[in-house]
């Protein structure tokens, strides 16, 4: 396993576009999250799947976007009717619920949205 | 509420120590971690402090009070490819077992020859 998958890499929209995103998660890590990040800052959460029960949602998380983990095993993000602030890196990330690695969150390289 | 401040940048010269501090104020604290960020890359795994005092890990240590709310990243032996920014995060389960991470804005290092 290589590791934590997100496509794309990179996706410029033009504003009122929809978009989704997908990350792979490292195999058997039940726990999946969704951060944001914007230039020159940290990671901001966006929501959390244990499986395939999303747990919690940030207050970030506008009604124009929703997450997905239909199997528990990989997991979409949709953004719908994009807006120019929306441009940022999508980070997904997993961590196992149990063993060596349990308090590490595993973070994917990002997709990149830029919104035009 | 919850805030975590750091400072925005540090420079230091390579072979040398650089220590970066982090104070946070949250609810639901279980354990606060750090994470290496280069330009362009996913954050990475450095550090994690759930009691109080200093973990070490090869060139980097890291350490915990919980009492005031602090943190420092210790890094030795500085080399040109530390150059990055360091995320302080703490883990917030005040939502419930979410185990989400709070992040500061990160610390950008510029390790000079």
């Amino acid at each position: 396993d290589t590791g934590v998958s997100q496509d794309p890499r990179h996706k410029i929209t033009k504003r009122g576009q929809n978009v989704t995103f997908r990350c792979d998660p490292i195999s058997e890590h039940n726990r999946l999250y969704w951060y944001r990040q914007t230039l020159g800052q940290g990671p901001e959460f966006l929501t959390y799947f244990q499986n395939e029960a999303q747990l919690e949602k940030s207050r970030l998380l506008s009604d124009r976007f929703s997450a997905e983990r239909p199997k528990g095993s990989f997991s979409t993000l949709e953004i719908q009717r994009t807006e120019q602030g929306d441009s940022a890196m999508y980070l997904c990330a997993s961590s196992p619920t149990s063993g060596r690695f349990y308090n590490e969150q595993f973070f994917g390289p990002g997709t990149r949205l830029t919104v035009l | 509420g919850q805030n975590i401040d750091q400072p925005t940048e540090m420079t230091a010269t390579e072979g040398a120590i650089v220590q970066i501090n982090c104070t946070y104020q949250t609810s639901g604290f279980n354990g606060l971690f750090w994470y290496q960020q280069h330009a362009g890359e996913a954050p990475t795994f450095l550090s994690y402090n759930v009691l109080d005092g200093l973990e070490e890990k090869g060139r980097f240590s890291s350490f915990l009070s919980r009492s005031k709310g602090y943190s420092y990243l210790l890094l030795k032996e500085l080399q040109m490819k530390d150059s990055a920014s360091y995320l302080c995060a703490v883990r917030d389960q005040s939502g419930g077992a979410t185990n989400k991470l709070i992040f500061g804005t990160g610390t950008l290092l510029a390790v000079q020859p």
